[in-house]
């Protein structure tokens, strides 16, 4: 079946401006993380989405960093205002039910690069 | 807070040869360890996971890690490494009781396998 989809796969913007990266996780999937994936930082949590249950927002660098998940289903994070150091791979995953040991998807991610 | 170290940041290894990647972690709390493989442009995929139970888990493509509880340690082994297996390595521990389980990641493992 179709994995984790994320788009666009490339994203080149000017700093200031705000960009939106989008992402759809595997039918079914109840859970979703977005990660970013930098050279300065490593691969970080950002939020994370249950079912109808609030966001687990404790990873957002800034309060330019926004998401929502619509429906249940696809996710939007918005970063408004960017700044070069938001320049980095933004990654996606979910899994069947938002629990420890189950196996996140990864999407094969977003590359933003902020100018 | 919980914590990944992987020694290594880069492994260049020759083709049939054996390799160890290393992974320390450092927790208060009981974590689940993963080790998960990123090939170039492309997501994160699980290569193996544990939960419980015995101490050595198998994996995809060939790969075995071995729990040591007492060394905090999750190192990753393979017998005979292939230019396939060129990637890089990502060491991972969720939480027990975290909701959610968001993945806190070490800095990645660069295995490089030459001819």
């Amino acid at each position: 079946g179709a994995g984790v989809s994320q788009s666009p796969s490339n994203k080149v913007t000017e700093k200031g401006k705000d960009v939106e990266l989008r992402c759809d996780p595997i039918s079914g999937h109840t859970a979703l993380y977005w990660y970013r994936q930098s050279l300065g930082q490593g691969l970080e949590f950002l939020i994370y989405f249950q079912g109808n249950s609030a966001p687990d927002k404790s990873g957002l660098p800034s309060d330019r960093f926004s998401a929502e998940r619509t429906g249940g289903s696809v996710s939007t994070l918005t970063i408004q205002r960017t700044q070069q150091e938001d320049s980095a791979v933004y990654l996606c995953a979910s899994s069947l039910a938002g629990t420890p040991n189950n196996e996140q998807f990864f999407g094969p991610g977003t590359r933003l690069t902020v100018l | 807070a919980q914590s990944v170290t992987q020694l290594d940041s880069q492994v260049p290894v020759f083709e049939e040869a054996p390799v160890e990647l290393r992974c320390n972690y450092s927790s208060s709390v009981s974590v689940y360890l993963f080790w998960y493989v990123q090939y170039p442009n492309q997501g994160l995929q699980l290569l193996l996971k544990y939960l419980s139970g015995s101490t050595l888990v198998k994996g995809i493509n060939g790969f075995e890690a071995e729990f040591n509880k007492s060394q905090t340690s999750f190192h990753l082994r393979k017998p005979s490494v292939h230019i396939s297996d060129t990637a890089e390595y990502f060491c991972a521990v969720s939480r027990f009781y975290n909701q959610g389980g968001k993945l806190i990641f070490g800095q990645g493992t660069e295995l490089s396998v030459k001819p």
